[in-house]
């Protein structure tokens, strides 16, 4: 079995700050991990991918994401935030075969 | 990767009524998915589309409701009948270009269904 969990289901920041977007996973087997961003009405773009070649993990847009295993997280960020940033981001986590989603954060971010 | 269609973006049914909708892939690929994004959810995976066999359905989704095609390695349809309220929702075609677990998926842009 597997799981995600994203804290917060809105998080704000200012143009220019940090970016931090949690996720943590659960699975019975060593996890591949998935960061995507949803723009409104539009479908899912992979941002990054963790496959166990690297613990941390560089994306497209100045993304990266760090896998801990020791605390089963994944977390995503991004040393200064833009305004084209605004979006939904799914952390997912597949196993054996099937992505499962966690329920999404949506970031919102301010001039 | 792989660009994926479907058609239509939108439609809005009425309730008992049924809608099919079409993905369409510009490359082959071995593995096809439907999923169900209810408002302010995250994504639930329906079934996995097999080439030229039954789909493979995750729990708490049947084949009467949601009956799926895949003829071939770049098209599939998902149906879905005797719709009500409930139903309504986006409904994201998703593809695998190779099997392996490490892969990503792509994703479709996506239908938006609203019952009335």
């Amino acid at each position: 079995a597997q799981s995600v969990t994203q804290l917060g289901s809105h998080v704000s920041v200012s143009e220019g700050a940090l970016v931090l977007l949690r996720c943590n996973y659960s699975s019975s087997v060593p996890p591949y991990l998935f960061w995507y961003v949803q723009y409104p009405n539009q479908g899912l773009q992979l941002l990054l991918k963790y496959t166990s070649a690297a613990t941390l993990v560089k994306g497209i847009n100045g993304f990266e994401a760090e896998f801990k295993k020791s605390e089963t997280s994944f977390h995503l960020t991004k040393p200064s935030a833009h305004m084209s940033d605004a979006a939904e981001y799914f952390c997912a986590v597949r196993g054996y075969s099937t992505l499962t989603f966690g329920k999404g954060t949506m970031l919102l971010v301010s001039p | 990767s792989a660009v994926i269609s479907q058609k239509p973006s939108r439609d809005i049914c009425q309730r008992g009524t049924s809608l099919t909708i079409q993905c369409q892939v510009d490359s082959q690929v071995t593995m096809m998915f439907w999923y169900r994004q209810q408002p302010g959810q995250s994504l639930t995976l329906i079934a996995t589309a097999n080439q030229g066999s039954e789909a493979t359905y995750e729990s708490g989704f049947v084949i009467d409701k949601f009956p799926i095609s895949r003829p071939n390695l770049t098209f599939s349809t998902l149906t879905m009948s005797n719709l009500s309220p409930e139903d309504s929702s986006i409904y994201l075609c998703s593809v695998r270009t190779s099997p392996g677990s490490s892969n990503e998926q792509f994703f479709g842009p996506g239908t938006r269904l609203t019952v009335l």
